[in-house]
């Protein structure tokens, strides 16, 4: 079973231009989530959706958005990348039953210069 | 506001016992977690516990306080391996996690 998979591994963009990572579970969990991680902070939420067709806002969504269209993807948009974005980006899953243990993809460095 | 703390770094050595303390405050508690990060790598559950008192895995064991707002992570026979940074994540009453900015433990032979 793969679990979760991320694309690209790591990419440096441009600032202003667009760009979507990519994030696949094949677990049918029911809840995805968007992190990004930075030195010296803890995970920081940017987007998550509890089910298909659905999303919220984490602590940390400006400049992101996000879709669900079905249970196995969940792609996260930079609309205009800024360099305060370059940060590594995990994608995550969990099942809501039981403590609803997330589990994460093998994330995605990213540097806006 | 919501505060997960942990030690910034800690060091021990190989075969020895290491205690990773975590202190939180957070609107609502419904679970706090444990994983292990490798460098580069992502995060990997370790843990889990929602009710006091110690939860027993391998080498591995956490412990919860809820009146205290504190846990920790036991790792017994330290092996090289084990050189990672850990992570405290609590579940608040939204049922997000909030997470520590993590333990980087450091193991000498």
């Amino acid at each position: 079973t793969a679990g979760i998979t991320q694309a690209p591994t790591s990419q440096i963009l441009a600032a202003g231009r667009s760009m979507t990572l990519r994030c696949t579970q094949d677990m049918r969990h029911n809840a995805m989530y968007w992190y990004r991680q930075d030195l010296g902070l803890g995970l920081r939420l940017i987007h998550y959706s509890n089910t298909a067709g659905t999303t919220g806002k984490g602590e940390v969504p400006d400049g992101y958005s996000v879709s669900r269209a079905n249970t196995d993807d969940f792609p996260l948009t930079l609309a205009s990348a800024v360099p305060s974005q370059t940060s590594v980006y995990f994608c995550a899953s969990s099942d809501a039953g039981g403590p609803d243990t997330q589990y994460f993809g093998p994330g995605t460095r990213l540097t806006v210069l | 506001g919501q505060n997960i703390d942990q030690p910034t770094e800690m060091t021990a050595t190989e075969g020895a016992i290491v205690q990773i303390n975590c202190t939180y405050q957070t609107s609502g508690f419904n679970g706090l977690f444990w994983y292990q990060q490798h460098a580069g790598e992502a995060p990997t559950f370790l843990s889990y516990n929602v009710l006091d008192g110690l939860e027993e895995k391998g080498r591995f064991s956490s412990f919860l306080s809820r009146s205290k707002g504190y846990s920790y992570l036991l790792l017994k026979e330290l092996q090289m391996k084990d050189s990672a940074s850990y992570l405290c994540a609590v579940k608040d009453s939204n049922y997000q996690l909030i997470w520590g900015a993590g333990t980087k433990l450091i193991i000498k032979p």
